[in-house]
């Protein structure tokens, strides 16, 4: 079965740490654009950064509320993303997602979604 | 940078057809055809139902359909049955290499 599975997620304070982790399974991730998108409790997605595959350079992108605070990075014979939160802020509190970018349909699609994990920030 | 415009709630009785906006910029909309259409169920993860403006994935029923116009791209949904009922959000490509979403509409199915 393909999927996305999150994990890592939950009860920070603010200026704390946390690592997400995202584990692949059912295809090989090592060819494709991985992103990460979050929802706030009862607001809209936002994207918040991606890692190209390597075979692309394996750069990142992040979204300005989180550059400089959050890492993306990947682990292609684990077939596993991460996302490194630094500096936690209460309005980093949202579910997580991990997802593929531009994977079977089209660029910049997000085809498969994990099911998210919940991050909260508060004291 | 903004968040993809979009109304706030649509509605529409079974049958029916009905279109959401999502209207951006000159950077992102207007300037790529990386539009994407997403369907949200509550506590489910999103599902993608159209990719590259007006393309399909597979298993996604052609009662959905996507367009775009200048700065503004379009959701409709034709045939509206009960189970179409959730939050859609569109999304585009912009320039410096991010991505937007928009705000999400809620589709009520009266």
């Amino acid at each position: 079965e393909v999927q996305l599975v999150e994990s890592g997620g939950g009860l920070v304070k603010p200026g704390g740490s946390l690592t997400l982790s995202c584990a692949a399974s059912g295809f090989t991730s090592t060819n494709v654009w991985m992103s990460w998108v979050r929802q706030a409790p009862g607001k809209g997605l936002e994207w918040i950064g991606r890692i190209k595959s390597k075979t692309d350079g394996g750069t990142t992108d992040y979204a300005a509320p989180v550059k400089g605070r959050f890492i993306i990075s990947r682990d292609d014979s684990k077939n596993m993303v991460y996302l490194q939160m630094k500096s936690l802020k209460i309005e980093d509190t949202a579910v997580y997602y991990c997802t593929t970018e531009g994977y079977i349909y089209g660029y910049h699609a997000f085809a498969m979604w994990g099911q998210g994990t919940m991050v909260t920030v508060s004291s | 940078q903004s968040a993809l415009a979009q109304p706030a709630s649509v509605s529409g009785s079974p049958g029916q057809s009905i279109t959401i906006s999502c209207t951006g910029t000159s950077s992102d909309i207007g300037r790529y055809d990386y539009v994407s259409w997403y369907q949200q169920h509550p506590g489910k993860a999103p599902k993608l139902m159209i990719y590259n403006v007006s393309n399909r994935p597979s298993g996604v029923s052609d009662r959905f359909s996507g367009s775009k116009s200048g700065n503004t791209a379009s959701l409709t949904i034709s045939g509206l049955q009960a189970e179409d009922e959730g939050d859609y959000y569109c999304s585009s490509y912009s320039t410096s290499s991010t991505l937007l979403f928009g705000g999400g509409t809620k589709l009520t199915v009266l």
